[in-house]
């Protein structure tokens, strides 16, 4: 069975400090995604990794997949509070039906 | 240049009636996907139309359909509706394989 493993699933920290989230995955994948969600708001793409050692960088988030690993994470430094939300790591498996499998989301709370 | 439009914003049925929501991708934007978002099972891939052409579907009844029109613009359809189908269903677009998705601000569905 597919599994997508997202952890932590919940995360408290100050401003200022760094942090990784994991996402963990059970089978071969052609790309995988992060995104955010803001509370009632629908999803925001953040990045899109296709290939092992792939690593994106935008402000303070940073994404690397290790597709031998079948790990990808997402590397947060220095937080600040905008960067309170819930992310989302999607792995895409282009020859199966169900395609797209979600992790459960890490709920991420900055304290300022 | 105008994001992904879905309509209506919120939606409320009883159980065993049908309903239809509208998604309008970005211009230019021939891929459109759909999925689902509850408090129970997070979020699922419904089903990827690039073209006009149904790609690849998610593991849910045949009660869900949907299609896509010659413009890009896609429908999804969820016949004999049930409690559990209440649900953010959110449409997104791209411009291919391999682009990032950018989403729609979603329907709320709630069948009663």
């Amino acid at each position: 069975e597919l599994k997508v493993e997202q952890n932590p699933l919940f995360l408290s920290m100050q401003e200022g400090k760094n942090y990784t989230i994991y996402c963990n995955y059970s089978t071969t994948s052609d790309r995988l995604y992060w995104y955010r969600q803001d509370p009632g708001k629908s999803l925001e793409s953040l990045f899109v990794l296709l290939s092992n050692g792939a690593v994106k960088q935008e402000g303070r988030l940073m994404a690397s997949l290790d597709t031998k690993a079948r790990l990808s994470t997402l590397h947060i430094t220095a937080a600040v509070h905008d960067l309170s939300a819930t992310y989302f790591c999607a792995v895409d498996m282009e020859r199966r039906d169900d395609k797209i499998i979600f992790g459960k989301g890490t709920r991420l709370h900055i304290l300022p | 240049k105008a994001g992904v439009t879905q309509t209506p914003r919120y939606l409320i049925k009883t159980r065993g009636q049908q309903v239809t929501l509208s998604c309008s991708p970005i211009s230019g934007h021939r891929s459109v996907s759909w999925y689902q978002q509850t408090p129970g099972q997070g979020l699922q891939f419904l089903f990827e139309y690039f073209s006009e052409t149904q790609r690849n579907k998610g593991n849910f009844p045949g009660r869900f359909s949907g299609r896509q029109f010659s413009n890009s613009r896609s429908e999804m359809n969820v016949s004999t509706l049930e409690l559990g189908d209440s649900a953010l269903y959110l449409c997104a677009s791209s411009r291919g394989a391999n682009e990032k998705l950018f989403f729609g601000s979603g329907t709320q569905l709630s069948v009663l």
